[in-house]
């Protein structure tokens, strides 16, 4: 299976601790996004890379979140101090940029659904 | 930003042929309209995406009119299996949006 994998598939923490999430894009996309859902909610953006630059985050991505994409590859989200509201399910996905008028389609992994007790 | 507007619901039996029409009032001139279908507990999935008039794949059709202000997502003869939510988007670079989508649900 050559799609985006996510891992891992489900977390359950206690208020206040540490937790990382890992997503491995398709293997030639220079793009990755993570996203948060919430029940009955359309999935929200918090960030996005270019290869290993992060280019945008959303206000929704407070101190408590950080996000890396070291080598352009892999990319991890770490939150720290977790709260019950960060219960959700947690979104990566890739892309390949496209050049001049175009759209990069994304194509999502299975998630990562966090609940915080 | 970028906002779409599709109903919050349908139904529909197997067999039959479902359009979703959704609404793209600040579409801006570079952007592309996308759908994504997603299943409880998964992801979004690519279904289709056009920039103008009429495209068809093996799973559905999408109709844009002239004025790209709206979208129709056509899918033929569906399946219990169609019973999911879809997202229209209008995306430009990396900036995408998702609404709250419409979720269809299927009956024998």
């Amino acid at each position: 299976d050559t799609g985006v994998s996510q891992n891992p598939r489900h977390k359950i923490t206690k208020r206040g601790q540490n937790v990382t999430f890992r997503c491995d894009p398709i293997s030639e996309h220079n793009r990755l996004y993570w996203y948060r859902q919430t029940l009955g909610q359309g999935p929200e953006f918090l960030t996005y890379f270019q290869n290993e630059a992060q280019l945008e985050k959303s206000r929704l991505l407070s101190d408590r979140f950080s996000a890396e994409r070291p080598k352009g590859s892999f990319s991890t989200l770490e939150i720290q101090r977790t709260e019950q509201g960060d219960s959700a399910m947690y979104l990566c996905a890739s892309s390949l940029a496209g050049t001049g008028l175009s759209t990069d389609t994304q194509y999502f992994g299975p998630g990562t659904r966090l609940t915080v007790l | 930003l970028a906002k779409t507007t599709q109903p919050i619901s349908m139904d529909s039996y197997e067999g039959q042929e479902v359009n979703i029409t959704c609404s793209h009032n600040n579409i801006a001139t570079n952007d592309y309209i996308t759908w994504y279908q997603q299943f409880p507990s998964q992801g979004p999935r690519f279904i289709i995406q056009g920039y103008k008039t009429k495209v068809t794949n093996e799973v559905a059709s999408l109709f844009i009119p002239a004025d790209r202000k709206s979208s129709t997502l056509s899918l033929p003869r569906v399946s219990l299996s169609d019973t999911a939510v879809y997202y229209c988007l209008h995306t430009g670079g990396f900036k995408t949006i998702f609404g709250a989508g419409t979720r269809l649900f299927v009956k024998a």
